[in-house]
């Protein structure tokens, strides 16, 4: 089944200890990216990649680092998270880079910081 | 700079009823437009999406959206609601290039029996 996979699904830290979401896709996509979504101000970019060892910042980088080594896994880490990093978190991929191209997306990973 | 705005963070229609979930989008080039759906502990799923051609796009689960450039419109209906309906409903724009697909805050649908 095609699809992208996050985990974990919930994570409960502390500030400052450092954490990572894995994100796995097993479509052979291009493009990846991770969002956060907040109540009311929908989803924002965190970072994107358009394919191995090519990432960027997105509208919301500050605290977060990303890399992508292979094409299928782009995990998103946070060295050292603080209270107001705590959200919902969305890995999605596409096909390639482009406007045309939907994006596929993980279940979520709820992330609470205390 | 692309931008979308979704009116209205709560719809509420009764089961059977019209439903009329409104996007407005600011672009200064042909845009690309999609409408996502998501489902309660669910991560966001293609409704349906507009490149170019037809400015009618239907989509699934019975959804269809419009089109209008005069108006910079995208707003997306269902002739009839069903309570699977009830769910959160984005409205997004991609930028020239692909880098970034920018989302709206977002529009709570609620279905009443």
């Amino acid at each position: 089944e095609a699809q992208v996979t996050q985990n974990p699904r919930y994570l409960i830290t502390v500030t400052g200890k450092k954490l990572t979401v894995t994100c796995s896709q097993n479509m052979n996509h291009e493009y990846m990216s991770w969002y956060r979504q907040d109540p009311g101000l929908g989803l924002r970019q965190i970072y994107y990649s358009m394919n191995v060892e090519v990432t960027d910042k997105g509208d919301v980088p500050e605290g977060y680092k990303v890399s992508r080594k292979e094409k299928r896994n782009f995990p998103l880490i946070l060295e050292s998270p603080s209270p107001n990093q705590t959200s919902l978190y969305f890995c999605a991929s596409s096909l390639r880079q482009g406007e045309r191209s939907p994006l596929h997306f993980g279940n979520g990973t709820r992330l609470t910081v205390t | 700079a692309q931008s979308v705005t979704q009116l209205g963070s709560h719809v509420s229609v009764s089961e059977g009823a019209l439903v009329l979930l409104r996007c407005n989008y600011s672009s200064s080039v042909p845009p690309y437009l999609f409408w996502y759906v998501q489902y309660p502990n669910q991560g966001l799923q293609l409704l349906l999406k507009y490149t170019t051609g037809a400015t009618l796009v239907k989509g699934i689960n019975g959804f269809e959206a419009e089109f209008k450039k005069s108006e910079t419109s995208f707003h997306l209906t269902k002739p009839s609601a069903h309570m699977s309906d009830a769910a959160e409903y984005f409205c997004a724009v991609s930028d020239t290039g692909g880098f970034k697909t920018i989302f709206g805050a977002g529009t709570r649908l609620f279905v009443k029996a």
